[in-house]
């Protein structure tokens, strides 16, 4: 079992849908949890970064932490055609640069 | 800043040889770190130095693959002999300090191995 899951899509939503992208973890340790975005033939950029539950809000995006469930969420709002990119998850247990990424999962939003 | 540069942006290669990744990271960002990406694995953190020496290599697939930082502004990854197995996106990336920071990836390096 991979430490970090995450459904690889695509994910094709109309535009204006809100999105919800997962990942589920199996290892307890992990307290920070990062959210990147890839577009094609590019390498990822942070969207968000939280430090263990709760929400977080930035703009169109929210990011979700359920430690309980080893569960995490990113909510797109109001999706955008500019939004089409890869979205990956990543996380550690602090104390180390050594954050696990998910596979990531492929978003389309339609025109 | 022009960002982290990687080079080249395409390696096709035949088995056996040697290649060589570059990467010039953001001045002043005291981390660097090299990762391989594919559609099986995701990606996957191969080593990370920190002021140019290596702290956490276990990410290394095998002794086919090697590190360096010789500077501050500057690093090389490694692969001989190459094999079709190692064809991947390779990114370089830098951060400025803490375990919280954004690590600021490059393009990457496409290298497929025939």
């Amino acid at each position: 079992q991979k430490e970090v899951e995450q459904d690889p899509g695509p994910l094709s939503v109309p535009e204006g849908a809100i999105v919800s992208l997962n990942c589920t973890y199996s290892n307890s340790a992990f307290q920070y949890f990062m959210w990147y975005r890839q577009y094609s033939r590019k390498g990822p950029e942070l969207l968000m970064y939280t430090y263990s539950s709760g929400n977080k809000e930035d703009g169109r995006f929210t990011a979700q932490v359920d430690k309980s469930s080893k569960y995490i969420s990113l909510f797109i709002r109001d999706s955008q055609p500019s939004d089409s990119a890869t979205y990956l998850c990543a996380m550690t247990s602090g104390g180390t640069y050594k954050y696990i990424f998910g596979t990531g999962t492929r978003l389309k939003v339609l025109a | 800043d022009a960002g982290v540069i990687q080079s080249p942006r395409h390696e096709v290669t035949e088995m056996g040889q040697e290649v060589t990744l570059r990467c010039k990271p953001i001045s002043g960002h005291d981390y660097l770190f090299w990762y391989r990406q594919t559609m099986m694995r995701g990606l996957e953190l191969l080593i990370y130095f920190n002021n140019n020496v290596p702290i956490d290599d276990s990410g290394m697939p095998e002794d086919r693959f090697s590190a360096k930082m010789p500077n501050a502004s500057f690093s090389t990854l490694k692969i001989q002999p190459s094999e079709p197995r190692d064809s991947a996106v390779y990114f370089c990336a830098s951060s400025p300090g803490t375990v919280y920071s954004e690590a600021f990836f490059g393009q990457g390096t496409r290298l497929t191995v025939v």
